[in-house]
């Protein structure tokens, strides 16, 4: 069983705060590594797939980077609204396997108005 | 923008019964797959479909379940003799590839008493 560990479990932030959470995985076999954001009441949306050691993709606010040599990935959001409330989910596929992504419990964000 | 549908969205059984969770992948993908989440918990793979048969399953997906790619669009799983345990949030998903993110669909809450 993959070990997938998301932190800070949840996060409370007001309107217009920059903020990071982080995506721990195994260091070894590494094929790709997904974000997701969950809106409450919503399906997941996929927000990043990311495969190569010091990606960095950004969408909008919302940025990601990846080291896969110590394991982690940290996704950023720069000055947070309220519609940026959500769990947002990770999930790490290891190669020489059967490269399904495992999620990590997820970090639920809240921004306050 | 497509979108993965599934229905029901809620379903209430009574244990032992059988239920068929359904969904409509998106057309033109090739890979399937159905996840679940029980309530606090992760969200946890149970298998996935490529090509008109399973490619990977989980210890969870047990001879208690099955799925079915009936009529080309639809992609059923069904839950033969259903168990209190069994009572989750069921996403369904599709994606182009294993290098790609999925599109859930907005899920079945199955609900067994």
């Amino acid at each position: 069983i993959l070990n997938v560990e998301q932190s800070p479990q949840s996060l409370h932030v007001q309107e217009g705060d920059s903020t990071n959470f982080t995506c721990s995985f195994p260091s070894s076999n590494f094929y790709a590594l997904h974000w997701y954001r969950w809106e409450t009441a919503k399906s997941p949306e996929a927000l990043f797939v990311m495969t190569l050691n010091g990606d960095e993709k950004k969408k909008g606010r919302i940025s990601a980077t990846l080291n896969t040599k110590e394991g982690y990935s940290y996704l950023y959001i720069k000055g947070s609204q309220p519609e940026d409330s959500a769990t947002y989910l990770c999930a790490f596929a290891q190669s020489g396997g059967s490269y399904i992504p495992t999620f990590g419990r997820g970090t639920s964000l809240i921004v306050h108005p | 923008e497509p979108e993965v549908t599934q229905t029901p969205s809620h379903q209430v059984t009574q244990m032992g019964q059988e239920v068929i969770l359904r969904c409509v992948p998106i057309s033109n993908h090739l890979y399937f797959y159905w996840y679940r989440q029980i309530l606090g918990q992760k969200v946890e793979f149970l298998v996935s479909f490529y090509n008109n048969e399973i490619s990977e399953k989980s210890e969870i997906f047990d001879d208690q379940f099955s799925v079915e790619r009936p009529d080309g669009s639809n992609f059923t799983l069904k839950i033969r003799s259903t168990k209190l345990e069994d009572s989750a949030m069921y996403f369904c998903a599709s994606s182009d590839g294993i290098n790609y993110g999925y599109t859930f669909g907005s899920g079945t809450r199955l609900t067994v008493v």
